[in-house]
């Protein structure tokens, strides 16, 4: 069936550096993805998202790549801070209000 | 603005018994999902609300659930019988069209 997966359950950094965190999808179908931020005891907070027409994306401090070749996605963190220790999320959509999440991956900024 | 609300935050209750959880969705949403986390595993879908109408509810686990929005304001979702699996997490979520979709704080549900 569909799934959207991440290649690693943790990351560990250090404070200032940059963080990637990757997450694979299955589905090629989907034409949106967005990446979740959730705290310990909070709901998953909306970070940055992108449509299928896209390859990148760019916030505050956050990027987010698209490789629809290789059915690829990523989120990059840039100057890592301990505020963004979390565990984030990616998530698919296809032409509909269904997100479909992958499993995870907890980040952990070292000071 | 207020964000999505749940209440209540946690609820711990014995198989076979009856849970009632709460979402009041952001002002002027019409579409309201629930979704839930089950033992440190992904977040599921379970069902997608067009103001009062289920549009989704394909991710529904069975018959024991029951979801409701009467007058497309805030939903509830209950749990009858109770079961030791459907311990978890349980999210709301709400959105002005079918993206960006903003979550509550979930309520943790633990079966005894």
């Amino acid at each position: 069936g569909e799934s959207v997966g991440l290649h690693l359950p943790t990351l560990s950094v250090q404070e200032g550096d940059n963080s990637i965190i990757n997450c694979a999808y299955s589905n090629s179908a989907s034409d949106y993805f967005i990446w979740y931020k959730q705290e310990s005891g909070k709901g998953p907070q909306f970070i940055i998202d992108i449509r299928s027409n896209m390859d990148k994306r760019q916030g505050q401090r956050v990027t987010v790549l698209l490789n629809k070749t290789v059915k690829h996605l990523s989120l990059q963190i840039a100057a890592t801070q301990p505020g963004d220790s979390a565990v984030y999320f990616c998530a698919e959509s296809n032409q509909g209000g269904k997100l479909i999440f992958g499993q995870g991956t907890e980040l952990s900024v070292k000071p | 603005e207020a964000g999505v609300t749940q209440f209540p935050s946690h609820s711990v209750i014995e198989k076979g018994q009856t849970v009632t959880l709460r979402c009041d969705p952001i002002s002027g949403h019409d579409n309201l999902y629930w979704y839930r986390r089950v033992m440190g595993k992904e977040i599921k879908f379970l069902l997608h609300f067009v103001k009062e109408s289920k549009q989704d509810e394909s991710g529904m686990p069975n018959n024991r659930f029951l979801a409701e929005r009467t007058g497309g304001t805030y939903s509830t979702l209950k749990v009858q019988p109770a079961e030791l699996e459907d311990s978890g997490v349980y999210f709301c979520a709400s959105s002005r069209v079918e993206r960006e979709q903003f979550f509550g704080p979930g309520t943790r549900l633990t079966v005894l």
